[in-house]
């Protein structure tokens, strides 16, 4: 049972190229998010998935695209990026969204855009 | 909007000593609430959650009530280790989102 994993781990971008960051779980969790970590800022939600097929914005949603074709992968596209989207990503899921269910976090990618 | 404000960090403490870090929510209806902990170059865990008001959640040493009337969360533990060096994030759920603080920062020197 490896959770939640991400890759790459690392990555470094220039202005205007565009990239996929890749999320898998293998727990079977309805709930899938992606969030970015600035200093100072804490996480910020950028888009969630309640199942596959259903996805929606949060709160930082602009420069980013997402789709949930399956259960178990919520990859986040980076159209073309900006230095203002240098960051710390980290996806989460949870097994559903109803209740408390906690959410499992990622161990993140580090991404710089020069 | 929902939003949680968490106190400002970074917080240093002696081995032994007593911690306390504030938090303070402001949502609509009734979120759940939760404490998370982010180790260096890791992922955030859950370190302990609450779900209705006067809810006590407690892991690990480290407690939180849900207190509805001052709308908080406070993290407590009564004596820190070297070990509990980590950031700290409160968090509320409210529908389909989490809303995560800014995080506080704890060192615990020997």
């Amino acid at each position: 049972n490896a959770g939640v994993t991400q890759t790459p781990k690392f990555q470094v971008l220039k202005t205007g190229q565009s990239m996929t960051l890749q999320c898998a779980q293998d727990m079977n969790h309805e709930y899938m998010s992606w969030y970015r970590q600035d200093p100072g800022m804490g996480l910020r939600l950028i888009h969630y998935s309640v199942g596959a097929g259903i996805t929606d914005q949060g709160e930082v949603p602009n420069g980013y695209n997402v789709s949930r074709s399956t259960t178990e992968d919520f990859p986040l596209r980076l159209l073309s990026a900006a230095p203002s989207q240098t960051s710390v990503y980290f996806c989460a899921s949870s097994y559903s969204t109803v209740g408390t269910y906690e959410q499992y976090f990622g161990p993140g990618t580090r991404l710089t855009v020069t | 909007g929902d939003s949680v404000t968490q106190m400002e960090g970074p917080v240093t403490l002696s081995e032994e000593a007593f911690l306390t870090i504030n938090c303070t929510y402001t949502a609509t209806g009734y979120p759940s609430l939760f404490w998370y902990v982010q180790y260096p170059g890791e992922g955030l865990q859950l370190l302990l959650k609450a779900t209705k008001a006067d809810d006590k959640g407690s892991n690990k040493g480290f407690e939180a009530t849900y207190r509805k009337e001052t709308t908080s969360f406070h993290l407590e533990k009564g004596s820190v280790q070297v070990s509990d060096s980590a950031v700290y994030f409160c968090a509320l759920k409210t529908g389909n989102q989490f809303y995560f603080g800014t995080g506080t920062s704890l060192t615990v020197i020997p």
